[in-house]
């Protein structure tokens, strides 16, 4: 199982650019999440999904959209990218019983730069 | 407002022992999580502790008190691999995880 995977690793955005950051899992897990990671800050939820077709805001979904429309999938989409989302961008899936309890496994992260 | 606190950086010598400590302040409580990062990955599962008490995974040691808010992370038999950050992250009544900003633990020979 390769687990969760994030496409692309790097990237580097003008402002005003669009991008779209993608998630797969492996390991049939409903509850799909995005966060970001900044220096000197915790993970910061951006949005995140209970199951396929299901997407709800985190603390922090302004700028940001997702869709899951396959269940193994979660897309996060930027429309028009700001110097202030710069940062780290985790995916993680946990298990079908769902709830915050549960195990949450990560991907490698996103690390994406916007001049 | 719900707030995690934990230092932002500690060191220790290979072979010693180390004890992160996380204070949290949540609207509600469904347990604690720890979790291991280093540099430039992605966040992996440690312990999970909901019931108050020390619970034990080989060199790893997880310890919690509801009715202080309060719970650590003890390290043991130090090795230089343990260099890392260790993130603590407390689920609030809405099931949703705060996270703290993370410990970055510096081991030295």
């Amino acid at each position: 199982n390769a687990g969760v995977t994030q496409t692309p690793k790097f990237r580097v955005l003008k402002t005003g650019q669009s991008m779209t950051l993608l998630c797969a899992q492996d390991m049939n897990h409903e509850y799909m999440y995005w966060y970001r990671q900044d220096p000197g800050m915790g993970l910061r939820l951006i949005h995140y999904s209970v199951g396929e077709g299901t997407t709800a805001k985190g603390e922090v979904p302004d700028g940001y959209n997702v869709s899951r429309l396959k269940k193994q999938n979660f897309l996060l989409g930027l429309e028009s990218a700001a110097p202030s989302q710069t940062s780290v961008y985790f995916c993680a899936s946990s298990l079908p019983s769902g709830g915050g309890t549960d195990t949450q496994y990560f991907g490698p992260g996103t690390r994406l730069t916007v001049l | 407002g719900q707030n995690i606190d934990q230092p932002t950086e500690m060191t220790a010598t290979e072979g010693a022992i180390v004890q992160i400590n996380c204070t949290y302040q949540t609207s509600g409580f469904n347990g604690l999580f720890w979790y291991q990062q280093h540099a430039g990955e992605a966040p992996t599962f440690l312990s999970y502790n909901v019931l108050d008490g020390l619970e034990e995974k080989g060199r790893f040691s997880s310890f919690l008190s509801r009715s202080k808010g309060y719970s650590y992370l003890l390290l043991k038999e130090l090795q230089m691999k343990d260099s890392a950050s260790y993130l603590c992250a407390a689920v609030d009544s809405n099931y949703q995880l705060i996270w703290g900003a993370g410990t970055k633990l510096i081991i030295k020979p």
